[in-house]
């Protein structure tokens, strides 16, 4: 089936640093999601993007819809110890019921 | 406030039960929610697009008959993972297509552990 490439797998970093994390497609996607997921519960969206070549921002986090549309980036900047979790990337193709596709996640650690 | 219900958060049960788990969206009609597995450390996967008065969608690999869907009303999807064994432990999640800004609200997800 269709899948989706996010990179790093995870990421080890120190507090204060910048997180940069993407994720490829074989297919176009009219719409790439960012999700976050803490422990034991369902994920939580943080961007949408709706356009090619769209640039969001949502507080420290920004993210941009490639303009192949089959590519998208997340970067926090100034990381902070909440800021731990699982980051996933998801696309989604066409009207709001058609089923999402997840990437495989990227883990970010904080050391302290 | 959580727009995507799910019930119950945790269930542990003796294999070979039948477990049945509750999807709600609260304040929205859903004629259509999707129900996902993860095991640990992986990725969300979509094992079936419920749709509300017809049957589910089943992705490829799901066993129908072992995951049975309900979408009785415009607000509430049913998974029974039936005569469950420890195989089946995972963190199932469900969502519901949201506002045009949203496209998906999930719930928080139900941790089954088989014993």
């Amino acid at each position: 089936g269709q899948q989706l490439n996010q990179s790093p797998q995870s990421m080890f970093i120190q507090e204060g640093e910048d997180v940069s994390m993407n994720c490829t497609s074989s297919s176009i996607f009219n719409t790439w999601l960012w999700y976050k997921q803490d422990p034991g519960e369902g994920p939580v969206l943080l961007i949408a993007l709706y356009k090619a070549g769209e640039l969001t921002s949502n507080g420290r986090l920004t993210a941009q819809f490639g303009i192949t549309r089959k590519d998208s980036f997340l970067n926090i900047s100034a990381s902070i110890p909440s800021d731990v979790g699982i980051y996933f990337c998801a696309g989604h193709r066409m009207n709001r019921d058609d089923k999402i596709i997840f990437g495989k996640g990227t883990r970010l650690h904080i050391l302290p | 406030g959580a727009v995507v219900s799910q019930h119950p958060s945790w269930v542990i049960c003796k294999s070979g039960t039948s477990v049945k788990i509750e999807c709600r969206s609260l304040d929205f009609q859903a004629t259509t929610m999707f129900w996902y597995r993860q095991f640990p450390k992986q990725s969300l996967m979509l094992m079936a697009t419920s749709n509300e008065g017809s049957k589910a969608t089943y992705e490829q690999g799901v066993e129908k008959d072992k995951f049975l869907i309900n979408h009785a009303s415009l607000t509430l999807s049913t998974l029974t993972v039936t005569s469950a064994h420890p195989e089946d432990s995972s963190f199932y999640i469900c969502s519901a297509p949201g506002q045009i800004n949203q496209p998906q609200h999930f719930g928080d997800g139900t941790r089954l552990s088989i014993l």
